[in-house]
């Protein structure tokens, strides 16, 4: 079955450390792949989204994500994490034909300790 | 006012009651998604709308009621709802090009709390 994984519920790390977020995905073509965040008691925002051309895609906030095909990867990263970073950050997916049919992972809610 | 506004943010009621969620995006988008976002599980897609139009029921219980009365604008009618209905009502919007690119923008969500 298609799926998104994420497989860290939660992930602490220090202010000013570095940080990666883990996303796998199993679909038979390349998706197009998304992360967004959650801040409490607020709504997604999208950091950044894969499409096609560079596997290397910046996004705001000092993230960025690397696609790789051989590992069915989607992996976020951010050199330094600042305490605002705080948040839960979630994996999107569409399959390739899956126009509007968006999966997302269950999400790694990130915790940044001073 | 930009991007994708959802009221009310917070919301209790009581299993016979009737009420109803509003979401409106000023993005100029010709899609409109329900989404429901409950604890320890990933986001459910629910309805989506494309030009007014309903394009997508993800089997959801009648006791949810969508409607799209133009673009810009997006309702979840709700009545005698259960316990377990209770979570983070999430709408969205999308261009609509009707490719795999339409990138969504959400809106901060309706806290629904049913007793």
């Amino acid at each position: 079955a298609q799926s998104v994984t994420q497989p860290d519920i939660h992930i602490t790390v220090s202010e000013g450390a570095s940080l990666e977020l883990r996303c796998n995905y199993s679909y038979g073509a390349t998706p197009y792949l998304f992360w967004y965040v959650q801040s409490p008691g607020q709504g997604l925002q999208l950091l950044l989204k894969y499409f096609s051309g560079d596997t290397l895609v910046q996004g705001i906030k000092g993230f960025e994500a690397e696609f790789k095909r051989s590992q069915s990867s989607f992996n976020l990263r951010k050199p330094s994490v600042h305490w605002s970073d705080a948040a839960e950050y979630f994996c999107a997916v569409v399959p390739s034909g899956g126009y509007q049919k968006v999966t997302f992972g269950t999400g790694t809610k990130l915790q940044v300790i001073p | 006012e930009t991007g994708v506004t959802q009221t009310p943010r917070h919301l209790v009621m009581g299993m016979t009651n009737k009420k109803s969620l509003k979401c409106e995006q000023h993005l100029g988008h010709n899609a409109m998604y329900w989404y429901k976002q409950s604890a320890k599980k990933p986001l459910e897609l629910m309805f989506v709308y494309n030009f007014k139009e309903q394009t997508e029921n993800n089997s959801v219980p009648s006791r949810f009621s969508p409607e799209c009365p133009n673009s810009s604008h997006l309702f979840l009618h709700l009545h005698t709802l259960q316990p377990e209905d209770s979570a983070l009502y999430l709408c969205a919007s999308s261009q609509g090009t009707t490719r795999d690119t339409d990138t969504q923008y959400f809106g901060p969500g309706t806290r629904l709390t049913v007793l």
